[in-house]
């Protein structure tokens, strides 16, 4: 079956361009999370949806990052006017549910370089 | 401030023997943790996950133990194989509301010698 997909794979930016990421989670999973994870790091949490709603943001760098899911199924996160420090591996996960021991599957990841 | 730490960059074992991988996490509200294993270039794939009301669960060749009191978990591999070789990450989460987002550790490096 399909897992987590995520487009494109990796990304160069000029600085101060905009960058649009796409993540198509698994069919049917109500639970979307970001995640920003840099060279050496764990992953850190940027944002959370259940279905379309975002319910969580506190994540989120800057104002500079906007992330979307308007129909509850694939999301965008989306960089404006992107900083070298943006650069980074942006992981996109989902899962079944709501409930806490729900697994998250995780795509691939975006590798986002900002020269 | 690092809420789950994983004081070990790497660990190298020789295949056949256990592996035993650690981390310590601060945050007295985390009641659910799991490993997530990561090959390069890849997402982090689901291991092993315990709740705060358990102290071991296994499955297979893996382990995980938790001391709560200690707040320390541990990941036990046997017998370790080269496959095994990868990042592993420890991650915990806290039933807060709806949100059900992973604090992570900075990884381990596993490297499995035949």
């Amino acid at each position: 079956g399909a897992g987590v997909s995520q487009s494109p794979r990796y990304k160069v930016a000029k600085r101060g361009q905009d960058v649009a990421l796409r993540c198509d989670p698994i069919s049917g999973h109500v639970s979307l999370f970001w995640y920003q994870q840099a060279l050496g790091q764990g992953p850190e949490f940027l944002t959370y949806f259940q279905n379309e709603a975002q319910l969580d943001k506190s994540g989120l760098p800057s104002d500079r990052f906007f992330a979307e899911r308007p129909e509850g199924s694939v999301s965008t996160l989306k960089i404006q006017r992107t900083q070298q420090e943006d650069s980074a591996v942006y992981l996109c996960a989902s899962s079944l549910g709501l409930a806490q021991y729900n697994e998250q599957f995780f795509g691939p990841g975006t590798r986002l370089t900002v020269l | 401030d690092q809420q789950v730490k994983q004081n070990s960059p790497s660990l190298s074992v020789q295949e056949g023997r256990i592996s035993i991988l650690n981390c310590d996490y601060t945050n007295s509200m985390f009641d659910y943790f799991l490993w997530y294993k990561k090959y390069p270039a890849e997402g982090p794939t689901f291991l092993i996950s315990i709740s705060s009301i358990k102290d071991k669960n296994e499955d297979g060749r893996f382990t995980v133990f938790l001391n709560k009191s200690a707040k320390h978990l541990s990941l036990h591999i046997v017998p370790s194989q080269p496959g095994d070789s990868a990042v592993y990450f420890c991650a915990a989460s806290a039933s807060a509301g709806n949100n059900r987002k992973l604090i992570w550790g900075l990884g381990t490096s596993l490297a499995v010698n035949p």
